[in-house]
């Protein structure tokens, strides 16, 4: 089955800019999603299609996708932003729905 | 505003059936531009997925829970349910109903969650 690998934690200074990373075999031909989960709560689909938005969610969020690497970028960091960071693909071959294991996200 | 809301036991013993049923509210289950599905968190780890329904009743399921999952749909209701026997401790997980968009399959609805756990 389909494989993807995200760093359990990433820190981050209020302000700057949060890159999260998801690794699988060829990601970049996959459609990649990311979700945010705040503590306690259930997430939030904040890209889809590897760069897409969702209305309701802020500019800062962005993403990208390329060779083995997909990657979610938050700029302009706010406190409001410490959350859990899941990746998921869709894999037509295996499982259609593949999560990475999460990355939390701290804001110093 | 779609709403899923799951409901079932919040304890299940071992050997035992787990059982969850996603109500929708706000928006049908009649469309097949959507399937529906459940989502489970053990206690401080990630997401995984169980599995997916149509309302016509096409399921996928991953492959590593399909011995034990069984789900189906009820359009009268416009409920979706999810079937988990053999119950065991490493199912204890918040369990969330969720709505996926077909082409792509990203989740665009999340239910609130419900902590299931398996102990006797």
């Amino acid at each position: 089955s389909y494989v993807l690998t995200q760093p359990p934690s990433v820190s981050v200074a209020p302000g700057k800019t949060a890159s999260i990373t998801c690794g699988g075999n060829e990601i970049a031909r996959k459609s990649v999603h990311w979700y945010q989960q705040r503590p306690g709560q259930a997430p939030v689909l904040v890209i889809y299609y590897n760069t897409d938005r969702p209305s309701g969610i802020p500019e800062r969020f962005s993403g990208s996708s390329s060779g083995h690497t997909a990657t979610l970028t938050i700029s302009r960091v706010e406190a409001g932003d410490e959350a859990d960071y899941h990746c998921q693909v869709w894999d037509s071959v295996s499982d259609p729905v593949v999560f990475g294991g999460g990355t939390k996200l701290t804001v110093l | 505003q779609l709403q899923l809301q799951e409901s079932g036991p919040g304890l299940v013993k071992p050997s035992e059936t787990l059982s969850l049923t996603c109500s929708v509210s706000g928006g049908s289950l009649s469309s097949s531009a959507y399937s529906w599905g459940c989502i489970r968190q053990p206690p401080g780890k990630g997401l995984e997925w169980i599995g997916s329904i149509y309302f016509r009743g096409q399921t996928h399921y991953n492959p590593s829970l399909k011995s034990r999952v069984s789900m189906s749909v009820d359009t009268s209701k416009n409920q979706f349910s999810l079937n988990l026997n053999s119950a065991a401790a490493t199912d204890t997980a918040v369990y969330y109903c969720a709505r996926l968009y077909s082409s792509g399959w990203f989740i665009d609805y999340w239910g609130q969650g419900t902590l299931v756990t398996v102990s006797s």
